[in-house]
């Protein structure tokens, strides 16, 4: 199995600052021969279904603002909230789909400080 | 837009089998190309992929549930369905159902999951 590590499980950060979450894969979820990550990321508002952000470890859903963005390969992803809002305190999760079983990371909480 | 809302007994004995049904409104389980899948979530933690079954009918499962998981699906209800045998309080949980779009790279098709339920709670107690 694809063992998916969120450093942080919660994360303080001021209004209007950046957010800074990592994920990092037991092993390379890139797939050569297409040159994906297969990699998402989701952010889980209480007593809510998650919610995806983020696919291809870097392309935004529609509709996600864009202050929300991914980055990394390989075994090592980001993401990023350039300027955090009230409405994103919430759990994020990454995600690879690289392989069965698929896997998610244990969430990293962000709340305002 | 497509919806999914599970549904099934919110609360199983030990030993029994928990069974719960998604249905898929707003487009057809049998058109193009998707993975319909069961995640759980217990109580203050992570989430747990459970397993899935593609619009083919094939199924993946989580090896550490594989012995005890049938997921099926009925076309002409637009549903599919969990089946988890042999419960113990450990499988309390949220019970959500999604659908991951295939990605259309041959050799590795698979695709994140753009569409879940609300969730169900599922309590295993005597």
């Amino acid at each position: 199995d694809i063992v998916m590590t969120q450093s942080a499980d919660s994360l303080a950060v001021s209004l209007g600052e950046r957010a800074t979450i990592n994920c990092k894969s037991s092993q390379s979820v890139l797939y050569s021969f297409n040159n994906k990550n297969y990699l998402g990321w989701y952010q889980q508002k209480p007593g809510q279904p998650p919610k995806l952000l983020i696919y291809w470890a870097s392309t935004r859903e529609s509709g996600v603002p864009d202050r929300f963005s991914g980055s990394g390969s390989g075994t090592d992803f980001t993401l990023t909230i350039s300027s955090l809002q009230v409405e994103d305190v919430a759990v994020y999760y990454c995600q690879q789909y690289y392989s069965t079983p698929l896997t998610f990371g244990g969430g990293t909480k962000v709340e305002i400080k | 837009q497509v919806q999914l809302q599970e549904s099934g007994p919110g609360l199983v004995k030990p030993s029994q089998t928990l069974s719960l049904t998604c249905t898929v409104s707003g487009g057809s389980i049998r058109s193009g190309s998707y993975y319909w899948s069961w995640i759980r979530q217990p109580a203050g933690k992570g989430l747990e992929w459970i397993g899935r079954i593609h619009t083919s009918g094939s199924t993946n499962y989580n090896p550490s549930l594989k012995s005890r998981v049938t997921i099926s699906v009925d076309t002409s209800k637009n549903q599919f369905s969990l089946e988890l045998s042999s419960v113990t309080a450990a499988d309390t949980a949220v019970y959500y159902c999604a659908r991951a779009p295939n990605s259309g790279y041959s050799g590795n098709d698979d695709g994140p999951y753009d569409y879940w339920g609300q969730g169900t709670l599922v309590t295993v107690s005597s």
